[in-house]
């Protein structure tokens, strides 16, 4: 089966400019997660959605990110503006509803100079 | 909300040793605990997971533990390689489908 699929995998911008990654989930799966994952650290989950709903988003710095699911597919992760502290790697996975195994793309690489 | 703890943050051990994780748990209805394994600059992928019905699972050189009572499960790895060697990830399920990570154990494996 496909896995998940992200883009892009790397990106480098200015701090203060915007940037757009793009998750397309395992077909047939409803929850949808974005975390940030900063060098040396664990996943850090930013929000989840179950279709097109979101389920969690407290720990989406809402001023500057913002995250959408059309149509319970594909989902968009955009930050605007950008700061240093926001480089790290994005992941982004897919799972079943459920306690079962959830499936990770891999990843956009986001570089803020 | 869920709170995941992990230690060692890393582990080193000779080859053909075990290796022990440990992660504890504050949220009583988490009821599934998946083990991540990460090499360098690739995506997480699962390598063991258990139910909150179970108390034990193995497969092959991998097993992992679940006390429910203490809130805490552990991954052991026994007889490992060097392809061992990589940033191993505990996680839990907490009520509503979110899934919280600890913070990541570094193992080596020397040969």
């Amino acid at each position: 089966e496909a896995g998940v699929a992200q883009s892009p995998r790397y990106k480098i911008i200015e701090k203060r400019q915007s940037v757009a990654f793009w998750c397309n989930p395992i077909s047939g799966h409803a929850t949808l997660y974005w975390y940030q994952q900063i060098l040396g650290q664990g996943p850090k989950l930013l929000i989840q959605f179950q279709n097109n709903g979101v389920v969690d988003d407290s720990q989406l710095p809402k001023d500057r990110f913002s995250a959408e699911r059309l149509k319970g597919v594909d989902s968009t992760l955009k930050i605007q503006p950008a700061k240093l502290e926001d480089s790290a790697v994005y992941l982004c996975a897919s799972s079943l509803v459920g306690n079962t195994e959830a499936f990770f793309g891999q990843g956009t690489r986001l570089t803020v100079v | 909300g869920e709170n995941v703890e992990q230690h060692p943050s890393t582990l080193s051990v000779q080859e053909g040793d075990s290796a022990v994780i440990k992660c504890t748990y504050s949220d009583s209805a988490s009821n599934y605990f998946p083990w991540y394994k990460q090499e360098l600059g690739k995506r997480p992928q699962l390598i063991i997971d258990i139910r909150s019905n179970v108390g034990e699972k193995k497969d092959q050189r991998i097993a992992v533990t679940l006390n429910k009572t203490a809130k805490h499960f552990s991954l052991h790895i026994t007889e490992t390689q060097p392809e061992d060697s990589a940033v191993y990830f505990c996680a839990a399920l907490e009520y509503g489908n979110k899934l919280v990570f600890g913070a990541g154990t570094i193992l080596r494996v020397k040969s």
